[in-house]
């Protein structure tokens, strides 16, 4: 899997937007980027993922950039809830038997302020 | 909905014991992985299942062997337990055979504590 580099901390204010940066410069044409998080004394937990175009969903947005190399999570309005660390992972989307386990780097430890 | 069940959720050991814990995923999921988060650590994947074979090794010691059942549960046998075995055991699963979109999601359980004395 190739390698991402997300800044060790960051901090917000509550109700406020948030972006975690994630640069991945040796990303590969058939890597999807994914994003998950774990609050603290729980298991990690999916956020979201996307290949080329941005993507929304409930919890989040992803921003790709346009050469793929970096990408940015944005929580629209964060919460005390999404004190978590958060995780930049990079998938091959080859179809294979079974699939491919997650490499979680060092992550991103996000502080919410009240 | 159905998440995934991991127990025992703690479990305190001698050294040169050993433990087992169990998975059980999210019905209909065909797929388990195992990680192993450390103190202060981040996961690292240990070994995955797909359709009760072997799908991916990871970092396992080899004092560790899992296996998954024909009901798609998971144990993780852990031998001749060491005080660096101490951490936070996760399973995951996921559908691989729903299609691309299932199998791009994995699904966390809460986590077997296991502290090695």
């Amino acid at each position: 899997d190739a390698k991402t580099t997300q800044p060790n901390s960051m901090e917000s204010n509550e109700e406020e937007p948030v972006h975690l940066p994630c640069n991945h410069s040796t990303i590969s044409g058939t890597d999807y980027i994914h994003w998950y998080r774990q609050l603290p004394s729980q298991g990690p937990e999916y956020v979201i993922h996307g290949l080329t175009s941005n993507v929304n969903n409930r919890m989040a947005s992803l921003a790709i950039a346009e050469d793929r190399k970096s990408s940015t999570l944005i929580l629209h309005r964060a919460t005390l809830r999404d004190a978590a660390v958060y995780y930049c992972i990079l998938r091959d989307v080859l179809p294979r038997s079974g699939n491919t386990p997650l490499v979680f780097g060092k992550g991103t430890r996000l502080s919410v302020i009240a | 909905a159905a998440g995934v069940i991991q127990s025992p959720r703690h479990l305190i050991k001698e050294k040169r014991e050993t433990a087992t814990l169990k998975c059980y995923p999210i019905p209909r999921h065909d797929t388990v992985y195992w990680y192993q988060q450390g103190p202060g650590q981040d996961p690292q994947f240990l070994i995955s299942f797909y359709e009760k074979m072997q799908s991916d090794k990871g970092s396992i010691p080899d004092r560790f062997s899992a296996q998954q059942f024909s009901d798609y549960h998971s144990e993780l046998n852990m031998s001749s337990l060491e005080l660096g075995d101490s951490a936070l055991y996760f399973c995951a699963s996921s559908l691989i055979k729903g299609g691309r979109e299932s199998r791009e999601t994995q699904y966390f359980g809460p986590g077997t504590r296991l502290l090695v004395l």
